[in-house]
């Protein structure tokens, strides 16, 4: 069964404050890990799609990294409007389902 | 997504009713699904449809039941078998197997 773990589960930050979400995840044979972010009462906003060991990607001040056991996301220089909580999760080979962790609520003090 | 509605947006169950979440979409994709979001809880599988008139039970189908008859509609029907159903509900689109896109969700609450 495939598992998704996220930490910390929740994260406060000072404005411009760097630092970073992991994902850890088992699942046979990854066919993708997806990163979303979602407020309060709103339905999740995709973000990312990591497909191999060793990919990056980058939007804004967010950076998604990925390896053969874990997932990073990076936030650099965070602002309030940030504050949110990110999701993550796997889709295994030949999957049609994602399998979602219990996400990281982030919070940016001005 | 713009291109995904959900309604409503609140829905209140009284004790033996069965009720409706409509998810309706206009991105053209084939597959459709219903997730639960509980607090401190990942989002959980209920049902997917990969084309019109075939779906498949996800993790937690038992006390749900859903149709397929238009490419863009996927109705999803709380029975009242379904013993704890308040929580978050959320349709999700996507082109075959790629990513999901979510609608904004319907809250639903048990008076």
């Amino acid at each position: 069964e495939d598992q998704v773990t996220q930490s910390p589960e929740a994260l406060r930050l000072q404005e411009g404050e760097s630092s970073s979400l992991n994902c850890s995840y088992t699942v046979s044979g990854l066919r993708g890990l997806f990163w979303y972010r979602q407020d309060p009462g709103k339905g999740p906003e995709f973000l990312f799609t990591l497909y191999s060991a060793g990919e990056e990607k980058e939007k804004e001040r967010l950076k998604a990294t990925l390896t053969k056991k874990e997932s990073f996301l990076h936030i650099t220089a965070p602002k309030p409007e940030d504050s949110a909580t990110y999701l993550c999760a796997v889709q295994a080979a030949n999957d049609y389902k994602l399998s979602f962790g219990a996400g990281t609520t982030v919070t940016v003090r001005a | 997504d713009g291109g995904i509605t959900q309604s409503p947006k609140y829905l209140f169950r009284k004790e033996g009713q069965n009720v409706t979440l409509s998810c309706e979409q206009n991105l053209n994709h084939d597959a459709m699904y219903w997730y639960r979001q509980d607090p401190g809880q990942g989002l959980r599988l209920i049902y997917y449809s990969q084309i019109v008139n075939d779906f498949q039970k996800g993790d937690i189908a038992e006390g749900y039941s859903v149709s397929r008859e238009k490419k863009e509609s996927f109705p999803l029907t709380v029975t009242s078998a379904q013993k704890n159903p308040t929580a978050f509900y959320l349709c999700a689109t996507a082109r075959s197997k790629e990513t999901q896109y979510f609608g904004p969700g319907t809250r639903l609450l048990v008076l």
